[in-house]
């Protein structure tokens, strides 16, 4: 079973780079048996996707970020990695990571969050 | 602003049934099988509870089930417990270049 956990900057400043890293264990990023992906909660509001990656490194980010988000692998590691530029206080949210089965269109596996605060 | 409508709340008593609903279009919700929905308790990690609009994961009570009819999908669940008080969202996969979408969330609460 995957076990996905998240790390990385807890309070940036706007316009600041977001940057989180999602280490993986029970199982190999590279098996192409998942692609990898970004899902956000602001306080007290809904999910949103932010995009995922496949083992072959090709990417799908959701349009309304797509301009400031970068998802990347690190085999080595056996992590996946978000990157959100130019943050603005409306991007303060839990960041998790979750995974989804090749063939599948759920999210089975998630870590349990981390949360980006974005204040001046 | 939420891709799915879910009503923001629903209660219930003990051993009683509820049925969340989950509103989309014929974008998402009514062209594909591909409903999801998710358990999220205070302060955790969101937990896979129905998946294809009606499949339940290993491990997961069959007091919940899903179904769909058209643009909206439904979780019910049988036998109310004080355990099933949390936020339950749906989602969708989408022809729009979204991909995935979510509902607006609902909160159970068992009185």
């Amino acid at each position: 079973q995957l076990q996905l956990q998240e790390s990385g900057s807890g309070l940036l400043k706007p316009s600041q780079t977001l940057s989180l890293t999602c280490a993986v264990s029970g199982g190999s990023i590279s098996s192409g048996a998942y692609s990898w992906s970004w899902i956000r909660q602001p306080p007290g509001k809904g999910l949103e996707w932010i995009g995922y990656i496949y083992d072959s490194g090709s990417t799908y980010y959701n349009p309304s970020l797509k301009s400031r988000v970068t998802i990347s692998v690190d085999r080595s590691k056996n992590q996946v990695s978000l990157k959100l530029s130019s943050v603005t206080a409306a991007d303060t949210a839990v960041y998790y990571c979750a995974s989804l089965a090749l063939g599948e269109f759920h999210f089975d596996f998630w870590g349990q969050g981390t949360l980006v605060a974005v204040s001046s | 602003q939420s891709a799915l409508t879910q009503p923001a709340s629903v209660s219930g008593s003990p051993g009683q049934s509820i049925t969340i609903s989950c509103t989309g279009t014929s974008s998402d919700v009514g062209n594909y099988n591909y409903v999801s929905w998710y358990q999220q308790h205070p302060g955790k990690a969101p937990k896979l509870m129905i998946f294809d609009v009606s499949n339940r994961p290993s491990g997961v009570s069959n007091r919940f089930s899903g179904s769909k009819s058209g643009n909206t999908a439904s979780l019910t669940i049988s036998g109310l417990q004080a355990e099933d008080e949390a936020d339950y969202y749906c989602c969708s996969y989408t022809s729009s270049s979204t991909l995935y979408g979510f509902g607006s969330g609902t909160k159970v609460t068992v009185l």
